[in-house]
């Protein structure tokens, strides 16, 4: 069954300091995999967009990472701000049908 | 470049009532997505449209759920009669062609509330 599980569920850290959110999934065939953004009250935007061959790619402070061989990937958050605070949904595509995660809830406190 | 619009923002109906939710794509995109998204969960994928024409709707409910895209632009989704669990933002998202890395552009979402 085609799977994309988020942890942690939810994560409060302080202002300034690094974090790691987690996705793990089980989607076959893969063709890619995104993060997106989502803030209270607003639809998602996507983050950043990974395909099988990449393993790293940064957009400002948000760094994912993606271990094909172990489905496995990892959005780092460098010098969390405040406007951090927003839930983080992984999503999978595998041929045509995306499959979304439940999102990790992060608050970025001052 | 506008976004993709949607109203109402928020909705509060009885169960067994009816409700319309409409959403304007960004100019020019092909494709165009259904969702519905349960507090604390990632949106599922209700109906998805290319063009005017419906590439997906294996998870709508379709004893209550409708939607229709004239013209290959804007949208309605329907659901009459409504539940309780059927409490949930709606949101609606257009991407250019519908390929695999095509970035999908969100709405802010209609809140729906039964009571």
């Amino acid at each position: 069954k085609n799977q994309v599980e988020q942890s942690p569920q939810s994560l409060i850290i302080l202002e300034g300091k690094n974090c790691t959110l987690q996705c793990n999934y089980t989607v076959s065939p893969f063709s890619n995999l995104r993060w997106y953004k989502q803030d209270t009250g607003r639809g998602p935007v996507s983050l950043t967009i990974m395909t099988f061959s990449e393993n790293t790619k940064s957009n400002g402070r948000y760094t994912a990472t993606l271990d094909a061989d172990t489905k496995q990937s990892s959005l780092h958050i460098t010098a969390s701000q405040l406007s951090d605070s927003a839930s983080y949904i992984c999503v999978v595509r595998s041929s045509y049908k995306l499959i979304f995660g439940s999102g990790t809830r992060l608050l970025v406190r001052p | 470049e506008a976004g993709v619009a949607q109203s109402p923002r928020y909705k509060i109906i009885e169960k067994r009532q009816s409700v319309a939710f409409w959403c304007n794509p960004i100019s020019g995109h092909a494709t165009l997505y259904w969702y519905q998204q349960i507090l604390g969960q990632g949106p599922k994928l209700l109906i998805q449209f290319q063009n005017n024409g419906v590439v997906d709707d294996s998870q709508l409910p379709k004893d209550r759920f409708s939607a229709e895209r004239l013209k290959g632009v804007d949208s309605t989704l329907k659901i009459q009669p409504a539940k309780l669990e059927d409490s949930a933002v709606y949101l609606c998202a257009s991407s250019p062609t519908g390929s695999g890395t095509d970035t999908q552009y969100f709405g802010p979402g209609t809140r729906l509330t039964v009571l």
